[in-house]
């Protein structure tokens, strides 16, 4: 049971550059989230889903976007890649309940 | 609008010793309460979860944690400490209504053998 699967694990971007973050999980759970750390500031939430075709904002959306075209994936696509991009991402599922996170994307936009 | 405060960035402790890491939250209704850890370059770990029931609720590695209404706070406890629970340790909430988790900022735990 693979769990929640993220790629790339390490990515660096030029400024303007775009790319996809692939999140999957294999659980078959309806809520999927995007999540970035930054040091000291904890998570902050980018985009969710609460099934196939739904998407909402999070706290932190401007700059990204998802979809849903699958219970098993939730991608997060950035488009046109800034240094405040930097970060550490985390895809998460849940059931309704607990998450569980993937090992996260660290990408680095120069 | 749901929110968490950790207000210790860091906490050292002798190992042996017990340990308490601090969270205090603010939501509308009842409160769903987590405590996550998250080691060097890894994802996020649950360890413990409050819904409803008692207000100690045990969780993984001999974690445990105490849900005080009247104080809104939910602190992290664990009665002799290991090097090995050095971490990162994050306190989320959310509502009864199924809303996304709201994480605090996170304290790094350091046990001193």
């Amino acid at each position: 049971n693979a769990g929640v699967t993220q790629t790339p694990k390490f990515r660096i971007l030029k400024i303007g550059q775009s790319m996809t973050l692939q999140c999957a999980q294999d659980m078959n759970h309806n809520y999927m989230y995007w999540y970035r750390q930054d040091p000291g500031m904890g998570l902050k939430l980018i985009y969710y889903s609460v099934g196939a075709g739904i998407t909402d904002k999070g706290e932190v959306p401007n700059g990204y976007n998802v979809s849903r075209s699958t219970t098993e994936d939730f991608p997060l696509r950035l488009e046109l890649a800034a240094p405040s991009q930097t970060s550490v991402y985390f895809c998460a599922s849940t059931p309704g309940d607990g998450y569980t996170f993937g090992s996260g994307t660290r990408l680095t936009v120069v | 609008a749901q929110s968490v405060a950790q207000p210790e960035d860091q906490v050292n402790v002798a190992e042996g010793n017990p340990l308490t890491v601090k969270c205090t939250y603010s939501v509308s209704g009842n409160p769903y309460l987590f405590w996550y850890v998250q080691y060097p370059n890894r994802g996020l770990q649950f360890l413990l979860k409050y819904i409803t029931g008692d207000n100690l609720v045990k969780g993984s590695y001999g974690f445990e944690a105490e849900f005080n209404k009247s104080q809104t706070s939910f602190h992290l406890k664990k009665p002799s400490a290991l090097v090995s629970d050095s971490a990162l340790y994050f306190c989320a909430v959310r509502d009864g209504g199924n809303t996304p988790l709201v994480f605090g900022k996170g304290t790094r735990l350091s046990v001193i053998a």
